[in-house]
């Protein structure tokens, strides 16, 4: 039972272009939750989605980020209009039902230049 | 909304010895409280966690202590070893899972041979 998909691993973006996360969840497991972690600092919830629903977006910046969980596919954080500050690493996690113990991937890690 | 304050930063310890890492929150209505350890270059890794509904739970060499009144809940590491080096976060979300987690900002604990 694989983990945790996330692609790419690393991914280089200029300022203004678009970045595209994807996140697998294991199998069997249908709620999917991102977080994004800055230097030196912990983990901030960004988004809670299951299957083709937004469950709780209160921690996604209101412009340029959004987030989709279609019923085929995985999960995919789209930063619009990249700029400096949005260099991080971006983790996705997922577990089987609200509630339960979640897993994370091994994250992406987004440098804008 | 939630606050996590974690301490200490940084944690060095002799090998063998008990390593304890404290965090404090202020949602009383927060309900589960997982602990993560990070690796570097690598996502965070659910080691144990405990809900609100217990005091004390343990697995192996590794403890957790929650005191709801009070606020906070304890990571105990006893016998460590130098794999124990790593990041350990703690968290804490009154959703019962992974959505909407609130992190401290992270414990680098050292393992010194």
């Amino acid at each position: 039972n694989a983990g945790v998909m996330q692609n790419p691993r690393h991914l280089v973006r200029r300022r203004g272009q678009e970045a595209r996360l994807r996140c697998s969840p294991m199998k069997g497991h249908s709620h999917v939750y991102w977080y994004r972690q800055l230097p030196e600092e912990g983990l901030k919830f960004m988004v809670y989605l299951q299957k083709e629903n937004i469950i709780d977006e209160s921690g996604m910046p209101k412009e340029r980020f959004s987030a989709e969980f279609p019923k085929e596919g995985p999960s995919i954080l789209r930063i619009q209009q990249v700029v400096r500050g949005d260099s991080a690493a971006y983790f996705c996690a997922s577990s089987p039902t609200r509630g339960s113990e979640a897993f994370f991937g091994q994250g992406t890690r987004l440098t804008v230049v | 909304g939630e606050n996590v304050e974690q301490h200490p930063s940084t944690l060095s310890v002799q090998e063998g010895d008990s390593a304890v890492i404290k965090c404090t929150y202020s949602d009383s209505a927060s309900n589960y409280f997982p602990w993560y350890k990070q690796e570097l270059g690598k996502g965070p890794q659910l080691i144990i966690d405990i809900r609100s509904n217990v005091g004390e739970k343990k697995d192996q060499r590794i403890a957790v202590t929650l005191n709801k009144t009070a606020k906070h809940f304890s990571l105990h590491i006893t016998e460590t070893q130098p794999e124990d080096s790593a990041v350990y976060f703690c968290a804490a979300t009154s959703g019962g899972g992974a959505d909407g987690l609130t992190f401290g900002k992270g414990t680098h604990l050292i393992i010194q041979p």
